[in-house]
Formats: structure tokens, C-alpha cells, sequence
């Protein structure tokens, strides 16, 4: 099984509005992603979890919050979004060895959002 | 570091012709390099990947790629065009170091015509 699953398939928030996006995997993996892709853009790197532990940030504005509860799920809690955060937010995950990241990575079906 | 150029942003082609997709890539290292398919409002899959092994790189859906080091490419070609083909084509690489971070090409539309 190869699958990333995303829920929800669409989100439409406010922008006082608090919600969470989930990402779960069934794989063994113990690297996760969270990718933001704009319209016509490829994926831009957001966080990366290793062994449920935040590895890497690219610089993401604070009103982004990502979690990993175990090491299938991965969350990203939204706060105070801005209209521009309107995205395609990507989930995926790889396996591991030594410690780093390894192969190909996998991607779930994505959350639409939409911030008004 | 790395970078990747995808030659062409929209490739058109007539249902049951070949489809070229070409991907030029720079790195300072022996890259993996894979490439992704995305269908509209969908995530990105798999497609084949290269990771050191045989040069020519065989997929899923009649797919294939073929790596060639000395002309840093790794082109991806189907022999006959379905209209299912018709998506947004990712050519990435990663460093063998830190496979977590992946390069993307800026993308291939593909439009496949009945």
C-alpha cells in the first residue's frame, strides 16, 4: 500500500478562523512533508518531520503550525491565515535510513483551501 | 546544490503518437532523479524514478525514462499518446545526501488531441 490519504478534500476558512489539515500514512515511513502548491507552480517545501521530530522549516510564517502526533499522522493547524495562503496544501512522506531521508517521496491527493 | 530545467511548459499531442517530455538537470552529485504526474486537482504520482542503476528507467503506463550523464538529461517518453495523458509533468532531483529536499522543474502541460 502506497497511499497518503489528506482529509479534508476542500477547506474554506476565514481569516479569524482556527482549522487543522491531516495527513496519515500507512507505509513505515518516518519522514513526512507538509508542500504548498500554487496554481501552475510545482510544490514549494514547507516542514519535514524525521521520527516525528521537526527537522526542517523553510521559513514558514508562524500562523502555520505543523504536529506529528505518532508516526503515521501528520497535522498542520492554521490560524489568522491570509487570502494569498489560498493553496493546494500537499502531504507526503519517505522512508528513512541512517537517520536521513531516502528515495522517493509520496504524495497524498491534497487539501484545496481556500482563505476569504 | 541542484537545479533542474524542463525544456518545454506545454507539449500538444494527437492521441496515439509519442510523447517527449525533456528535463535537463545540473548537480554536483550522482542525482536520483524522478519524474511525477499530476492530474488536474489531484496529488503528484510516481511515475518512474533513477537512482543509479540501469540508464533507461521503466514506468508505470507505458512511461520511460532514459538518464544520460553525459548530456545531464533524463527525458521521458511514451510511444503512444492516451487521452489519460493529458497532465502536468514534474521532473525532480534530489541529492543523494539529503533526499528530503527535492528540486522541481517548473512543469510540462501535456494536452493530448482525439
Amino acid at each position: 500500500d502506497t497511499e497518503v490519504t489528506q482529509t479534508p478534500k476542500h477547506l474554506v476558512m476565514g481569516m479569524t478562523n482556527k482549522k487543522s489539515l491531516k495527513c496519515e500514512q500507512h507505509m513505515g515511513h518516518r519522514a513526512m512533508y507538509w508542500y504548498k502548491q500554487k496554481a501552475k507552480k510545482p510544490p514549494e517545501l514547507m516542514f519535514v518531520y524525521s521520527y516525528e521530530k521537526l527537522s526542517i522549516n523553510e521559513s514558514v510564517p508562524s500562523r502555520f503550525s505543523p504536529e506529528c502526533p505518532n508516526s503515521s499522522l501528520l497535522n498542520l493547524h492554521l490560524h489568522a491565515l491570509q487570502p494569498e495562503d489560498s493553496a493546494l496544501y500537499l502531504c507526503a512522506s519517505s522512508q528513512t535510513w541512517g537517520g536521513t531521508a531516502r528515495g522517493e517521496q509520496y504524495f497524498g491527493p491534497g487539501t484545496r483551501l481556500t482563505v476569504t | 546544490a541542484q537545479s533542474v530545467t524542463q525544456l518545454d511548459s506545454h507539449v500538444s499531442v494527437s492521441e496515439g503518437t509519442p510523447v517527449l517530455l525533456r528535463c535537463n538537470y545540473s548537480s554536483s552529485y550522482s542525482p536520483s532523479l524522478f519524474w511525477y504526474v499530476q492530474h488536474p486537482n489531484k496529488g503528484l504520482q510516481l511515475l518512474l524514478k533513477y537512482t543509479s542503476a540501469a540508464t533507461l528507467v521503466k514506468g508505470i503506463n507505458g512511461f520511460e525514462a532514459e538518464f544520460k550523464k553525459s548530456e545531464t538529461s533524463f527525458h521521458l517518453t511514451k510511444p503512444s499518446a492516451h487521452m489519460s495523458d493529458a497532465a502536468e509533468y514534474f521532473c525532480v532531483v534530489s541529492d543523494p545526501g539529503n533526499d528530503y529536499k527535492l528540486s522541481f522543474g517548473a512543469g510540462t502541460t501535456v494536452t493530448v488531441r482525439a
